[in-house]
């Protein structure tokens, strides 16, 4: 089956720019995307289709995916910002495949 | 506004059943494709099913067999039927709208029901 992978924990100081990575055989292929989890809330869509934004996500929200490799960038660190972080794609069989999660903390 | 209402959640002993409803208001379920993704206490995201706007399901394998993914057009509702429930399935269950077909984006997500599966 087709495997995600993030840190566990990513930590960045307020206003510096953190980069949350997730890794996947030949993920560049296909879309991917990510969500922004707070505690007690439902996940946000906060980019799609490798690099796009919703409408109401902040212009320091970015994202890439190359090769193996899809990164969400978050310019400005803020901290609101910190949250639970997944990335997302698809299998074979076009099954839903999520990330592990990344922690993201500001301090 | 789109919004999506979670209900049907709560306590059930193991090998019970239990039916999940998701009530959808701001668009027609029966236009977008809808998924069920769970969450165990304090873990990750879990993809569980996947109703299509033309009708097909798609399960991910640990709940196949067990779990049916269904809609009702008239109440503009989803609906997850568990069955033969285990400890491993206690988790919040989100539903979430695809944003466009086939991209497999969820741009809406309900606030989730929580299915504890204890004895």
């Amino acid at each position: 089956s087709y495997e995600l992978t993030q840190p566990p924990s990513v930590s960045v100081s307020p206003g510096q720019t953190a980069s949350i990575t997730c890794s996947g055989d030949k993920l560049g292929d296909k879309f991917a995307c990510w969500y922004q989890q707070k505690p007690g809330q439902s996940p946000v869509l906060v980019i799609y289709q490798d690099s796009k934004r919703p409408s109401g996500i902040p212009e320091r929200f970015s994202g890439s995916n190359s090769g193996n490799t899809a990164t969400l960038t978050i310019s400005g660190t803020q901290a609101m910002d910190e949250a639970d972080y997944y990335c997302q794609a698809w299998d074979s069989s076009s099954h839903v495949v999520f990330g592990g999660g990344t922690k993201l903390t500001v301090l | 506004e789109v919004q999506l209402v979670e209900s049907g959640g709560g306590l059930i002993q193991p090998g019970g059943s239990l039916r999940l409803s998701c009530a959808a208001s701001g668009f027609t379920v029966s236009s977008n494709s809808m998924s069920w993704v769970r969450q165990a206490p304090g873990k990750g995201l879990e993809w569980v099913s996947v109703l299509y706007s033309g009708g097909s399901t798609k399960y991910a394998d640990s709940v196949k067999g067990r779990f049916t993914m269904s809609r009702d057009n008239s109440k503009n509702t989803v609906y997850l039927q568990m069955k033969s429930l285990r400890a491993e399935d206690t988790a919040v269950y989100y539903c979430a709208r695809e944003a466009v077909a086939g991209t497999k984006e969820f741009d809406y997500w309900g606030q989730g029901t929580l299915v504890t599966v204890s004895s």
